[in-house]
């Protein structure tokens, strides 16, 4: 059974940092690439960024200008999301999704963790 | 980059057809991808590579894509299948995935 299980979310005021992981179970993790999208209240999913089965070559939504960080432990099955400079727009729910080898689908999603950005 | 257009809303009664649409440029030359999200829940792959459907997924689902339109299609609609739904694509151009507006589908 696949299973995808965001944590780290919170409240944090605007201009701190943030750490999200993502722990997985029931598929190859090391073999898959790994994805961050986000969906800000009454709004629309969005995606954040993509990071391939081997950690390199990282992608980011251009709207993110470099605060955030994707990385990966392929040992313990786990993503992160290092966020830096948050915004009160970043106030999201923020799913990690998983991406089979070779292909451009998520096939699986967890259930997201909530963001708070306030002062 | 590329942007998905989708429309906000679609109403459709029980046993009826629902089709979603997708817009955007060239989008027939792109594999573009399905979601169905409830609230509070994680979403779910409905339709992949225009039109394959995932294990586990009703037959009732189904997709198209050709020229600059792709469209989702939902046939004997039930109460479960309100949902916001979501195309999406890997746009090679950009190096990016792009996410369509999302449609919400209401059962009358």
């Amino acid at each position: 059974q696949v299973q995808l299980i965001e944590s780290g979310g919170g409240v944090v005021q605007p201009g701190r940092s943030l750490r999200l992981s993502c722990e997985t179970s029931g598929f190859l993790f090391q073999s898959y690439g790994m994805q961050w999208i986000r969906q800000a209240p009454g709004k629309g999913l969005e995606w954040v960024a993509f990071l391939p089965f081997d950690g390199m070559n990282p992608r980011y939504s251009d709207s993110l200008r470099g605060r955030f960080t994707v990385s990966r432990d392929n040992s313990k099955k786990t993503l992160f999301l290092q966020m830096t400079g948050l915004r009160v727009e970043d106030t999201a729910v923020y799913f990690c999704a998983s991406r089979p080898p070779g292909r451009t689908f998520l096939d699986f999603w967890g259930q997201g963790t909530l963001v708070t950005v306030s002062a | 980059s590329l942007v998905l257009t989708q429309p906000p809303s679609v109403s459709v009664a029980p046993r009826q057809t629902a089709r979603i649409t997708c817009e955007g440029d060239n989008l027939g030359d792109k594999s573009v991808h399905w979601y169905q999200h409830k609230s509070g829940q994680a979403p779910v792959l409905v339709v992949h590579d225009d039109s394959v459907r995932p294990s586990g997924i009703a037959e009732r689902f189904s997709g198209s894509n050709s020229g600059h339109s792709a469209t989702l299609t939902i046939r004997a609609v039930e109460t479960g299948d309100e949902a916001d739904y979501y195309c999406q694509l890997w746009d090679y151009n950009s190096d990016q995935y792009v996410f369509g507006s999302g449609t919400h589908v209401t059962v009358l």
